[in-house]
This record gives C-alpha cells, structure tokens and sequence, in this order.
C-alpha cells in the first residue's frame, strides 16, 4: 500500500510552541501534500511539494521532503488554539494518475 | 464559488435500505473523489472520476457500492443495500488537476442501523 503513516499519532503543545509532524511513505511519488481537518469537517489543502523540492513554505508553515528516505515533515511555528486539528500527509502514486493515498494523521491540540 | 457541496451532511438509515450520496463539484474541476472515512481505517479512496469517466473503482468495498457521474457537476455514491458496517463519512473531492491540491465537501456522515 502507498498509503503513508504520519508521526506521532497525537501531539500537544503550549500556544506559541512550534509543532512538527512526519509522515512516511512507501514508494515514488510526484509530489506530497499536507492537510488539515478540524472536527467534524472536510479536508483542508495546506500545501504541496513536488518531488524535486526539498523545502517549501507557506506563512507559518514549513515543509521539507527527502524523497531518498521517503518522508516529509510538517512545521507549524508559533503555533495557536486555533490550529488544533488533524493533519494528513498525502502521497501520489509516482505515476499519471491523479488520485492521493492519505497517512493516519497526527491529531494536534494547542493549549492557549 | 461555493466549494464541493455534497448532501445530506447527515444520513440515519436501516439495514438493507438504499442510500444515496450527493456531491457537486467544484466547476472547472476535472477530477472527482469519493473517499470514505471511519477511526479504524482512516481515509480510503473509494473511487475516482476524470471528466466524467471513472478511472480507478478498485477501493469500492463490494457490488453493493456503485457511483455515477453523469455530467460535470454532479456525482452520486450509491449504496444498495446498506449495512451497519457502511457507517463511516462519505467524502466527495475535486480537484482541477495532479500537480494541484483537493477541495473537499464537508462530508456526509453515514449511520446504518
């Protein structure tokens, strides 16, 4: 199954921490994407790597891919309340295709 | 644009009875999703449309599962008949091409007694 596997499964931090996530594939992709969900809500794009990426962001997110160990990770600096959620990494099939394989996710609590 | 609207957000219906799941998607959008989600197994595609043509139905669970898309913006997920093991959210996605992300719908949450 290409369906990745994200780390830890559940994280809590103090407002203001910096939180981290890592997902773990298992085989070529064309890009990665990282998801939010809250509660009871669909799936939200945060944002996407491609393959030949090494770092990307987006406000205060950080993404980074290392495709020689097939993992990504996800930084949310300063991080708020309001970012408690779900977060899913998202993985290709390396091929033409356009359908994504979601991870477990990592469940996010911010304390304020 | 209104996003990906699907319908009902909320289903409660009996053992053996017919349900069916609503999406429109976004306009524009040449690829459609449908991806089911519960604890134990998290998000499993279930089926994917590309302009209008289903491409990879390989997730659907059993014959009891079918999905049409009979134009571009509308798509139905069928279940007939339904079992209490069928709960789960149904979520429906769209997307305008591989190198882009998905909108997803809010989901219709699924409750077969």
């Amino acid at each position: 199954s290409q369906q990745g596997e994200e780390d830890p499964q559940a994280l809590s931090i103090q407002e203001g921490e910096n939180a981290t996530m890592n997902c773990s594939y298992k085989t070529s992709i064309n890009n990665l994407q990282w998801y939010r969900q809250n509660s009871g809500r669909g799936l939200v794009h945060l944002i996407l790597i491609r393959s030949n990426e090494r770092e990307k962001h987006s406000g205060r997110l950080r993404v980074t891919l290392d495709t020689s160990k097939k993992s990504s990770s996800l930084l949310i600096t300063a991080s708020r309340a309001a970012d408690t959620a779900s977060y899913f990494c998202a993985t290709d099939a390396g091929t033409g295709a356009n359908n994504l394989f979601f991870g477990t996710g990592t469940r996010l609590t911010v304390i304020p | 644009d209104a996003g990906v609207i699907q319908s009902p957000r909320h289903e409660v219906t009996e053992m053996g009875q017919e349900v069916t799941l609503r999406c429109k998607p976004i306009s524009g959008h040449n690829s459609l999703f449908w991806y089911r989600q519960t604890m134990m197994r998290g998000l499993e595609l279930l089926i994917y449309f590309n302009n209008n043509v289903p491409i990879d139905d390989s997730g659907m669970p059993e014959d009891r599962f079918s999905a049409k898309m009979p134009n571009a913006s509308f798509s139905t997920l069928k279940i007939q008949p339904s079992e209490p093991r069928d709960s789960a959210v149904y979520f429906c996605a769209s997307s305008p091409d591989r190198a882009r992300g998905y909108t997803f719908g809010s989901g219709t949450r699924l409750t077969v007694v």
